[in-house]
């Protein structure tokens, strides 16, 4: 158990719509989960994170709630602005031991004025 | 801020070439990767280094290599360059712990012909 599934996209959303974007992981216990977000032409950026079950995280807007009980880490936003399309991929470590990160195939979201 | 920076943004190279792709970050970070993110199946791991000299195969390594002769640098390296190898190229660094949080490069758009 090392992966998180992602919902795939791509999302298109109208101006000041409702976002949520779903993930979910295997574990055999409580890794730190991330979502990290690709605006178009650059590189992957950390958008927020959550080290233990119940947290929440948030930043620009956007949150997620660490649930354990449903191995979900979905990434919600109340009001996307056309400046939120980007790429968004959730991610987690391993179980153990080394420094890599395992991310999600990502989901293209797109907001139209 | 964290800066990781990569010698090129886009990059034509010929079938059988050796190609050279280089990345550099600021701030000391022990661990370096590098990735290819193509369309459909999100980001995996070529290679990491987690110390001057040191590596590890990530998920895709064949036909790859890599070279850290120095902390700040990271080199990805295609022995011979194939159109399969045409792809988005991106480095991360990242400091040992938890939560594992990786810093990204603008990434290189790689065009085998």
């Amino acid at each position: 158990g090392n992966s998180v599934t992602q919902m795939e996209g791509p999302v298109t959303l109208s101006e000041e719509a409702f976002l949520t974007i779903n993930c979910t992981y295997t574990a055999t216990g409580y890794p730190s989960l991330f979502w990290y977000v690709q605006y178009p032409g650059e590189g992957l950026q950390l958008l927020l994170k959550a080290t233990k079950a119940d947290d929440k995280g948030s930043n620009k807007g956007f949150e997620a709630t660490y649930r354990k009980e449903t191995t979900s880490f979905h990434l919600e936003k109340g009001s996307v602005q056309v400046s939120d399309s980007a790429v968004y991929f959730c991610a987690r470590p391993p179980d153990r031991g080394y420094q890599k990160v395992t991310f999600g195939i990502g989901t293209k979201l797109q907001v139209i004025p | 801020d964290v800066k990781v920076t990569q010698s090129s943004r886009y990059l034509v190279k010929r079938t059988g070439e050796k190609v050279f792709l280089e990345c550099v970050q600021d701030m000391d970070h022990e661990n370096m990767f590098w990735y290819r993110q193509d369309p459909g199946l999100g980001l995996r791991l070529i290679y990491f280094s987690y110390d001057v000299k040191m590596k590890e195969k990530g998920d895709i390594p064949e036909g790859y290599s890599v070279s850290r002769e120095k902390k700040e640098r990271f080199s990805l390296i295609l022995e011979s360059a194939s159109t399969n190898q045409t792809s988005m190229y991106l480095c991360a660094s990242g400091v040992t712990g938890v939560p594992y949080e990786q810093y990204f490069g603008p990434g290189t758009r790689l065009t085998v012909t």
